[in-house]
């Protein structure tokens, strides 16, 4: 499968921990993008990295949300100290980056549950 | 990015074309259409975009009006695996802007009966 991956695919974890999920984009993807989908809503854009600079950080990425992209390829997104209200389908896209157009394609998502 | 709006839900039989509607009255010249669905429970899956012309792929069919200020996506022959809420979202070309971000409505649910 070459599409884009996420691990893991559910996070059940308790108030306070620390969470952090992987995503591997589409290879040679230069673009890498997370995405939060509540219940009910379509997914919002949080947090965009071209190679691995963070170019763009939504309003909705608290100082408790942290993502990188060390080496260009792989992203992690780390949430500290989990709130109930993080609880959420978390979706990473990758896209190549150039052309006229430049596609999203999105991982399955990782469900985390905060109890 | 231009704002999209898209009826709540619709119904269509298996077999039958089905007809997603989206208006977006305020697109600028260098903004595209795409065409995205959800399955439940999965990621987005990308289905189609396109700029002024009406664009045909193996998943679907968009029609895009002279004005560009709707659009309809058509699945020609919907089979219940289509069962999915669809999003219709404007964007920034990559020329005419920073495409980085996606703006999704909540799309429209359709739903294929046998």
């Amino acid at each position: 499968d070459t599409g884009v991956s996420q691990d893991p695919r559910h996070k059940i974890t308790k108030r306070g921990q620390n969470v952090t999920f992987r995503c591997d984009p589409i290879s040679e993807h230069n673009r890498l993008y997370w995405y939060r989908q509540t219940l009910g809503q379509g997914p919002e854009f949080l947090t965009y990295f071209q190679n691995e600079a963070q170019l763009e950080k939504s309003r909705l990425l608290s100082d408790r949300f942290s993502a990188e992209r060390p080496k260009g390829s792989f992203s992690t997104l780390e949430i500290q100290r989990t709130e109930q209200g993080d609880s959420a389908m978390y979706l990473c896209a990758s896209s190549l980056g150039m052309g006229h157009t430049d596609t999203q394609y999105f991982g399955p998502g990782t469900r985390l549950t905060v109890l | 990015d231009a704002k999209t709006t898209q009826p709540t839900s619709m119904d269509c039989a298996e077999g039958r074309a089905a007809n997603l509607p989206c208006n977006h009255s305020t697109i600028s010249g260098n903004e595209y259409v795409y065409w995205y669905r959800q399955i439940h429970s999965q990621g987005p899956q990308y289905i189609i975009h396109g700029l002024k012309n009406n664009e045909t792929n193996e998943m679907a069919s968009l029609i895009i009006t002279e004005d560009r200020k709707s659009s309809t996506l058509i699945l020609p022959h919907a089979t219940l695996r289509d069962t999915a809420v669809y999003y219709c979202i404007v964007s920034l070309s990559l020329r005419g802007g920073s495409n980085y971000k996606l703006t999704f409505g909540k799309g429209t649910l359709l739903t294929v009966n046998p």
